[in-house]
């Protein structure tokens, strides 16, 4: 069975700073790991995924992720924040194509400072 | 292209009443699902149709019921309200792996 942890449910970066947030998985197979965005009061959007391809990917609004086989990680980061990026984060692993397997992190909640 | 609908937006009920969540999706896509999401927690996934015509349990289906009534819309139905049914409901849509949420519902029950 695979889940998801991640690690700080807060975390506060002052703007133009580094944005790091932590996600480790375990599964049982090769994974499929996915990072989405949650705006207040809005649904989720799909950041980026990794899905057994090159292990740095990049996705939206300047986010990438690194998928570490080794750490069992797969951590998000940025390198300058900025206050739009003020949202929750959400980890989650799947160990197919599919979503019906779909597991999600708690989530981590990303203030920035001016 | 408006993505993936949902209605209401908002609903309180009081325990034991019924109701229906609607979602539609205008992206063609042959997948739907539907998560809730509680604080401090991950959506989970409740249930989902991976084409028109099927629908399968997710992790938490007790206490709700689906249709999939064509392509674009699926709904999901509470018969009996309980107060642990107090979420936020989201419906999303994709070829593999959800990329379009809808904006959600929140209900409360009472």
């Amino acid at each position: 069975a695979q889940s998801v942890t991640q690690l700080g449910s807060h975390v506060s970066v002052s703007e133009g700073a580094l944005v790091l947030l932590r996600c480790n998985y375990s599964s049982s197979v090769p994974p499929y790991l996915f990072w989405y965005v949650q705006y207040p009061n809005q649904g989720l959007q799909l950041l980026l995924k990794y899905t057994s391809a090159a292990t740095l990917v990049k996705g939206i609004n300047g986010f990438e992720a690194e998928f570490k086989k080794s750490e069992t990680s797969f951590h998000l980061t940025k390198p300058s924040a900025h206050m739009s990026d003020a949202a929750e984060y959400f980890c989650a692993v799947s160990e197919g194509t599919g979503a019906n397997n779909l597991f999600f992190g708690t989530g981590t909640r990303l203030t920035v400072i001016p | 292209n408006a993505g993936v609908t949902q209605t209401p937006k908002f609903q309180v009920l009081k325990t034991g009443q019924s109701m229906t969540l609607q979602c539609a999706q205008d992206m063609n896509h042959n997948s739907m699902y539907w998560y809730r999401q509680d604080p401090g927690m991950g959506l989970r996934l409740i249930y989902y149709s991976a084409s028109e015509g099927t629908t399968d349990k997710g992790e938490v289906p007790n206490g709700y019921n689906v249709s999939r009534l064509n392509k674009r819309e699926f709904s999901l139905r509470l018969e009996s309200a309980a107060p642990s049914q107090t979420s936020v409901y989201f419906c999303a849509s994709s070829e593999g792996a959800p990329s379009n949420f809808g904006p959600g519902t929140r209900l409360t029950v009472t």
